[in-house]
């Protein structure tokens, strides 16, 4: 099992383009999530899903959008981007709430706004 | 949840020596908690958990205690050695949560902690 994958690894983009962050994730898990980690901050969560066809905000969701079309994919996509986003992301999965299991998360996507 | 405040944010320690973090939360709701170990460059890492219906939990050199009345909890580092070296993050959640689509599932994480050990 790959577990949980991130594409890409490294992005850099211009203020107001837009781009998509791929999370794939093959141990059948229902629940997977997007956090974002700046330095100090810890991990914030963005949005999440409890099932495909299923979203839901976080704490910080501004400026995100999510989509779960398939259970092992979970996208996030940035439509305008602005150098506040530059971060971190890392996606998560699990196989029930996060309370109830373990937390899996991917590499991470380092994305720089310009 | 909600806050969570996490304490000291950077660490150092003799290598041998025991390392403490603390964390505290305000969510009387909570009841999981688990510790991430984040080392440099890498994704975070489950290290140990525990329940609010355990007041203490053990893994070889890692220990996690909690006071749910005073609503904090603190991992403990034995013997620590330079691989212990990272950022290690505390979280809480509410596993009796259902899907509410109100924003307050998933795990609240503390700021971090870097621990470093020293040769």
């Amino acid at each position: 099992n790959a577990g949980v994958t991130q594409t890409p690894k490294f992005r850099v983009l211009k203020t107001g383009q837009s781009m998509t962050l791929l999370c794939a994730q093959d141990m059948n898990h229902e629940y997977m999530y997007w956090y974002r980690q700046d330095p100090g901050m810890g991990l914030r969560l963005i949005h999440y899903s409890v099932g495909e066809g299923t979203t839901a905000k976080g704490e910080v969701p501004d400026g995100y959008n999510v989509s779960r079309l398939k259970k092992q994919n979970f996208l996030l996509g940035l439509e305008s981007a602005a150098p506040s986003q530059t971060s971190v992301y890392f996606c998560a999965s699990s196989l029930r709430l996060a309370g109830v299991h373990e937390q899996y998360f991917g590499p991470g996507t380092r994305l720089t706004v310009t | 949840g909600e806050n969570v405040e996490q304490h000291p944010s950077t660490l150092s320690v003799q290598e041998g020596d025991s390392a403490v973090i603390k964390c505290t939360y305000s969510d009387s709701a909570s009841n999981y908690f688990p510790w991430y170990k984040q080392e440099l460059g890498k994704r975070p890492q489950l290290i140990i958990d525990i329940r609010s219906n355990v007041g203490e939990k053990k893994d070889q050199r890692i220990a996690v205690t909690l006071n749910k009345t005073a609503k904090h909890f603190s991992l403990h580092i034995t013997e620590t050695q330079p691989e212990d070296s990272a950022v290690y993050f505390c979280a809480e959640g509410d596993n009796t949560i259902l899907y509410s689509g109100g924003g307050a599932d998933g795990l609240t994480f503390g700021k971090g902690t870097h621990l470093i050990i020293q040769p």
